[in-house]
């Protein structure tokens, strides 16, 4: 079975601080690890993922994360948070070797970035 | 990428009625499904939708009350039948394409009242 952990409901930073929304992940073979944004009233967004190779991997709006194998953990990061970076994030996990394609998303956690 | 659109984006039924939500997406995709998602909350995958037979459903969904069409490789309905207050969500259609991403669609509002 596979399953993502977002241990934090909400995330508070100030505009221009760093941020980090944390996700941990278990899966049976490789993982494949997705970030999502979803703004309200929207659909869920495709922001970045991992597959293989370099363990950083960057995508939209400036946002990256590592993937950690050891810790099984995929945090998100943006170096500095703006105002609207302020959404619902949702981390998901998919085993290509089982589960036929099936993704595994996280509670989500919501960001919010004050000015 | 992919780009998918829903419709109706949103709809209020009545209790014991049907409603049949659409999926098309501009581009050929390897699966399609479909998830519910209360607000503010995480996504419940409904079914698998298989091109040209049945879905593939998760625990919990049933095809008799939610009955998936895929007739082609782009395009997929869901139907909702039967429906009362508890199936009020939001339905959302999902894709994933040949780089492995997955899309999604605005999704569909549904209150039943």
């Amino acid at each position: 079975a596979q399953s993502v952990a977002q241990p934090e409901d909400q995330v508070n930073v100030a505009e221009g601080n760093p941020l980090t929304v944390k996700c941990t992940y278990s899966v049976s073979g490789n993982p494949y690890l997705f970030w999502y944004v979803q703004y309200p009233n929207r659909g869920l967004q495709f922001l970045l993922k991992y597959i293989t190779g370099d363990n950083l991997v960057k995508g939209s709006y400036g946002f990256e994360a590592e993937f950690n194998k050891s810790q099984t953990s995929f945090h998100l990061k943006k170096p500095s948070a703006l105002v609207s970076d302020s959404a619902l994030y949702f981390c998901a996990v998919r085993d290509m070797g089982t589960n036929a394609g099936k993704s595994t998303f996280g509670d989500g956690t919501t960001l919010t970035v004050k000015p | 990428s992919a780009v998918i659109s829903q419709k109706p984006s949103r709809d209020i039924c009545q209790r014991g009625t049907s409603l049949t939500i659409q999926c098309q997406v501009d581009s050929q995709v390897t699966m399609m499904f479909w998830y519910r998602q209360q607000p503010g909350q995480s996504l419940t995958l409904i079914a698998t939708a298989n091109q040209g037979s049945e879905a593939t459903y998760e625990s919990g969904f049933v095809i008799d009350k939610f009955p998936i069409s895929r007739p082609n490789l782009t395009f997929s309905t869901l139907t909702v039948s039967n429906m009362s207050p508890e199936d009020s969500s939001i339905y959302l259609c999902s894709a994933i394409g040949e780089t492995y991403e997955q899309y999604f669609g605005p999704g569909t509002r549904l209150t039943v009242t």
